[in-house]
C-alpha cells in the first residue's frame, strides 16, 4: 500500500544534542511537508519541498533543517538551537500544484529528558 | 492572507444526532478548502475539500460540507453523529495559486456521547 512513514513514533532529546526524523513516502509525490502540532494551535508549517534538492523554509523554521536529496525521502534535523521541541511533529506529501490534498504520516512526538 | 478559523474549540453530540462543526474562512480569489480528521496519536486523514462546482460536498465516512461564499463559510456536518466519530477535526485552506500549502485552523474537538 501506498503512504508516509514516520520513524520513530517516539523520540527523547538530551539537551544540546540534534536529532533527525525520518520521513518516507512511496506514493511518487513531488511536494514534501514538515508540520509541528501543538495542543490549541492547530497545525504549524516547518518547511516545504516542491521538488528534490529544493525546499524553503514555512512559518516556524528557526532551529530546524532538512534535505531534499532523493523524492522518496524528507528528514528534518531538530537542532539544539531549537529550544522548545517537545512536540507531535507530522510529514505530509502531496502532488505538489492544482490543489490536491495532503497525505499524512502517523507523526512523531518529541521530548526532552 | 488566507486564513480559516474554527471557532469552537469542542463540540459535543449524542450519538444518532446530526453534527456540524464551524469552519469560516478569508482569502483572496477563489478559495480551496479541506476537512481533516485525527485521531489520538495518529496523523490527519483526508475527509473532502471543495474546489469548485455544488456547495454541498460529500466526503469518506458519511460527513459532508456546505460552502456559502456570502457568509464565507464551510461547515463539516453529518446526518446522524456515531461514537467513533469522536476526534480532532481541522479545516484548512489553500494558501496560494498553483501550490498544495495549506493553512490550518485551530481544530475542533468533536465529542459524541452514547
Amino acid at each position: 500500500d501506498g503512504g508516509i512513514t514516520q520513524s520513530p513514533k517516539y523520540l527523547f532529546r538530551k539537551e544540546g544534542q540534534n536529532v533527525t526524523l525520518s520521513c518516507e513516502q512511496n506514493l511518487n509525490h513531488d511536494a514534501m511537508y514538515w508540520y509541528r502540532q501543538d495542543p490549541g494551535q492547530g497545525l504549524r508549517l516547518i518547511y516545504y519541498s516542491q521538488i528534490v534538492n529544493d525546499f524553503q523554509k514555512g512559518d516556524i523554521a528557526e532551529g530546524y533543517s532538512v534535505s531534499r536529496e532523493k523524492k522518496e525521502s524528507f528528514p528534518l534535523t531538530v537542532t539544539s538551537a531549537q529550544k522548545n521541541p517537545t512536540a507531535f511533529y507530522l510529514c505530509a506529501s502531496s502532488i505538489g500544484v492544482g490543489g490536491q490534498p495532503q497525505h499524512f504520516g502517523d507523526g512523531t512526538r518529541l521530548s526532552i529528558l | 492572507a488566507q486564513s480559516v478559523a474554527q471557532p469552537e474549540d469542542q463540540v459535543n453530540v449524542a450519538e444518532g444526532n446530526p453534527l456540524t462543526v464551524k469552519c469560516t474562512y478569508s482569502v483572496s480569489g477563489n478559495p480551496y478548502l479541506f476537512w481533516y480528521v485525527q485521531y489520538p496519536n495518529r496523523g490527519l486523514q483526508f475527509l473532502l475539500k471543495y474546489i469548485t462546482g455544488d456547495n454541498l460536498v460529500k466526503g469518506s465516512y458519511g460527513f459532508e460540507a456546505e460552502f456559502n461564499k456570502s457568509q464565507t463559510s464551510f461547515h463539516l456536518k453529518k446526518p446522524s453523529a456515531l461514537v467513533s466519530d469522536s476526534a480532532l477535526y481541522f479545516c484548512a485552506v489553500r494558501r496560494s495559486y498553483n501550490t498544495d500549502k495549506l493553512i490550518f485552523g485551530t481544530g475542533t474537538r468533536l465529542q459524541v456521547f452514547p
